[in-house]
């Protein structure tokens, strides 16, 4: 079946860059998406990207994707103790009702 | 800002009790969903409601689940008999559209611990 997999933690200094990595399965995935939660919140859009794109930038955050080895990826650049939150990467496809595929989050720690 | 909003933010339940989990969606949108996080495992997708109808919803989305739109602001997820391994954070969303490219709003979640 679909799956969505990220590394569960990551650690970088503040000011450094951060790359948080996602890998998934379904080749037919439309749209995928990046998510955030900091604790005791509900999950934010953070940006989101269509399968027809390679690159998306958004001010600090930058998505790569490489649909050949159904990779994705986050940048974060000038990574500061704010952006410490879960990540969640996310996919979904056409006509399934607006159903997302979640990857289980990678903790981000920003140490100053 | 609009938001979603979720009550309560925690319940305690007794195995085999039933529960509802109450969420007030964003007041222009169609769509209503409903996810769930068990502790340490990944957000999973439970169900999807539109114009007062499930349009998809998951295996984990058995007889014991329900969802309703009882008023106008209530998306609401009833679940009958609670089992132990129901325990999990609630996430309701909400989009104006089902479609892919307009975001999905989510509450805070409900934090459901069955005892």
């Amino acid at each position: 079946g679909e799956d969505v997999e990220q590394s569960l933690f990551l650690s970088v200094r503040e000011g450094d860059s951060s790359v948080i990595n996602c890998t998934y399965t379904d080749s037919s995935s439309t749209y995928l998406y990046w998510y955030k939660q900091e604790p005791g919140a509900g999950l934010q859009l953070l940006t989101y990207i269509f399968s027809n794109m390679d690159m998306k930038q958004d001010q600090r955050l930058t998505v790569l994707l490489n649909k050949k080895d159904k990779h994705l990826s986050l940048r974060i650049a000038d990574t500061q103790t704010g952006d410490s939150a879960i990540y969640f990467c996310a996919v979904g496809r056409k006509n399934q009702g607006g159903k997302l595929i979640f990857g289980q989050g990678t903790e981000l720690s920003v140490k100053p | 800002e609009p938001e979603v909003t979720q009550t309560p933010s925690h319940q305690v339940t007794q195995m085999g009790q039933e529960v509802i989990l109450r969420c007030v969606p964003i007041s222009n949108h169609l769509y209503f969903y409903w996810y769930r996080q068990i502790l340490g495992q990944k957000v999973e997708f439970l169900v999807s409601f539109y114009n007062n109808e499930i349009s998809e919803k998951s295996e984990i989305f058995d007889d014991q689940f329900s969802v309703e739109r009882p008023d106008g602001s209530n998306f609401t997820l009833k679940i009958r008999s609670t089992k132990l391994e129901d325990s999990a954070m609630y996430f309701c969303a909400s989009s104006e559209e089902g479609q892919l490219n307009t975001e999905a709003f989510f509450g805070q979640g409900t934090r459901l611990t069955v005892v």
